[in-house]
């Protein structure tokens, strides 16, 4: 089935350490993302790649980093920098159409980090 | 005006009710639109695309009002299957033609 990926599904942080959540997609999108949800609240943009070996910051990318090496592929390290990273972090993926009209995301079904 | 905003609601409504959510937008260039429905605890389904006036899938009616800058969602006839936070997306303003800008959403909530 053509989807997004992204593991684990629960994922615990301690103090000072580095942990890297997985996004892999199979739908040959050149655009992936990174969002966070806080509960209650909506998605906020961490990082977001056009395609691969280049990506740009959104709008809360500080204590995060990502990487884009293959084009099915977008990891995301929250960094002991993080100071809040208890969230919901959603991966997403979309088409970019020549023709300049904005395509739908697809989401992969998430990550729940907790700091322990 | 914020670039995307949205009644955070939440509604309550009766089994089989008609029930709209409006969402605006500040984009004036904006070409495409979404509705996403989220459940509790999952990720965002895209449920509408919108890229002209309308568009209608079943009990879904999505409707677009570019001179006043809005979209609207229609559900008629309410299932108990239908309570979700409903997302309203447009494309970012900052001028790529691939990032988007979520709504917080409205929660529905349909009760028998």
């Amino acid at each position: 089935d053509g989807g997004i990926t992204q593991s684990p599904k629960y994922l615990f942080r301690k103090e000072g350490q580095n942990v890297t959540l997985s996004c892999e997609q199979n739908l040959n999108h050149d655009a992936m993302y990174w969002y966070r949800q806080d509960p209650g609240q909506g998605l906020r943009l961490i990082y977001y790649s056009q395609i691969v070996n280049d990506f740009q910051k959104g709008d809360i990318a500080e204590g995060y980093s990502v990487s884009r090496e293959k084009k099915e592929s977008f990891p995301l390290t929250v960094t002991s920098a993080q100071k809040n990273p208890t969230a919901f972090y959603l991966c997403a993926s979309s088409n970019i159409m020549l023709t300049g009209v904005n395509q739908p995301q697809h989401f992969g079904d998430g990550t729940r980090l907790s700091i322990l | 005006r914020k670039e995307v905003e949205q009644d955070p609601g939440p509604f309550n409504v009766p089994e089989g009710a008609t029930v709209a959510f409006n969402c605006t937008y500040s984009n004036s260039a904006s070409q495409s639109f979404f509705w996403y429905r989220q459940d509790c605890r999952k990720e965002p389904k895209l449920l509408m695309s919108v890229y002209s006036s309308g568009n209608e899938d079943g009990r879904f009616t999505a409707q677009l009002n570019r001179a006043s800058q809005y979209i609207s969602l229609l559900i008629r006839d309410s299932k108990l299957s239908d309570s979700a936070t409903y997302l309203c997306v447009v494309p970012n303003s900052g001028g790529s033609n691939y990032k988007l800008t979520f709504g917080k959403g409205t929660l529905l909530t349909v009760n028998p």
